[in-house]
């Protein structure tokens, strides 16, 4: 499968527990991209990655939420202490350059208990 | 004023008919533009994507963009209840070096058989 892969499908946590999704781009792209939808809302950036830099987080919130994109590996968006607010789904998309179309993967289901 | 305005549906339309969806955008300089489809429950999937003043045709889908009024539209041909589904407006955030897609709150459209 050469698209972006996104795991795990549906995640569930307690309220205080640390989330980790994981995001591989599609083949050939290094530029990836994080976005939330919140039920009944559209959807929302949060982070620019590109490998083992940050380019754009001004949509992060500015607790608990980071993202990594290292070297070697995934893209990782990591979310500690959850709450009930947390809970949506989590999309990544990948793109072979700036401005250039983002692909989305079938993202992360995120629950919160 | 919302950066990217699409009116939330639902749109309905019968089955065989020309279904035309609708997005109007803030930043007079934007560059590019993309739509997507996105079923209930699932991604969004780049449909279209168009850079230029005109028409982009492609199978029964064309984009029509007008800068000088700021809208972009998506014309579904021969609609299908396939079709049915929530159609996103994208357009990238300018300024600086964030890859930032900027989204409307996306139009339902209703296919009838």
């Amino acid at each position: 499968n050469a698209g972006v892969m996104q795991n795990p499908r549906h995640l569930v946590r307690r309220r205080g527990q640390e989330a980790r999704l994981r995001c591989s781009p599609m083949k050939g792209h290094s530029h990836v991209y994080w976005y939330r939808q919140l039920p009944e809302e559209g959807l929302k950036f949060m982070v620019y990655l590109q490998k083992e830099n940050i380019i754009d987080e001004s949509g992060m919130p500015k607790e608990r939420f980071s993202a990594e994109f290292p070297k070697e590996g995934p893209s990782i968006l990591r979310i500690q202490q959850v709450v009930r607010g947390d809970s949506a789904a989590y999309f990544c998309a990948s793109s072979l350059g700036n401005n250039q179309p983002q692909h989305f993967g079938d993202g992360t289901r995120l629950s919160i208990l | 004023q919302k950066e990217v305005e699409q009116n939330s549906g639902p749109l309905s339309v019968p089955e065989g008919a020309i279904a035309s969806l609708n997005c109007t955008y803030s930043d007079r300089g934007s560059q590019s533009f993309f739509w997507y489809r996105q079923y209930s429950g699932k991604s969004p999937e780049l449909i279209m994507f168009i850079y230029s003043n005109g028409d982009k045709e492609d199978g029964r889908f064309t984009a029509q963009l007008n800068k000088a009024s700021q809208y972009v539209s998506l014309l579904i041909r021969d609609s299908q209840p396939s079709d049915s589904a929530t159609y996103l407006c994208a357009v990238p955030r300018r300024g600086g070096n964030t890859g930032k897609l900027i989204f409307g709150q996306g139009t339902t459209l209703q296919v009838k058989p």
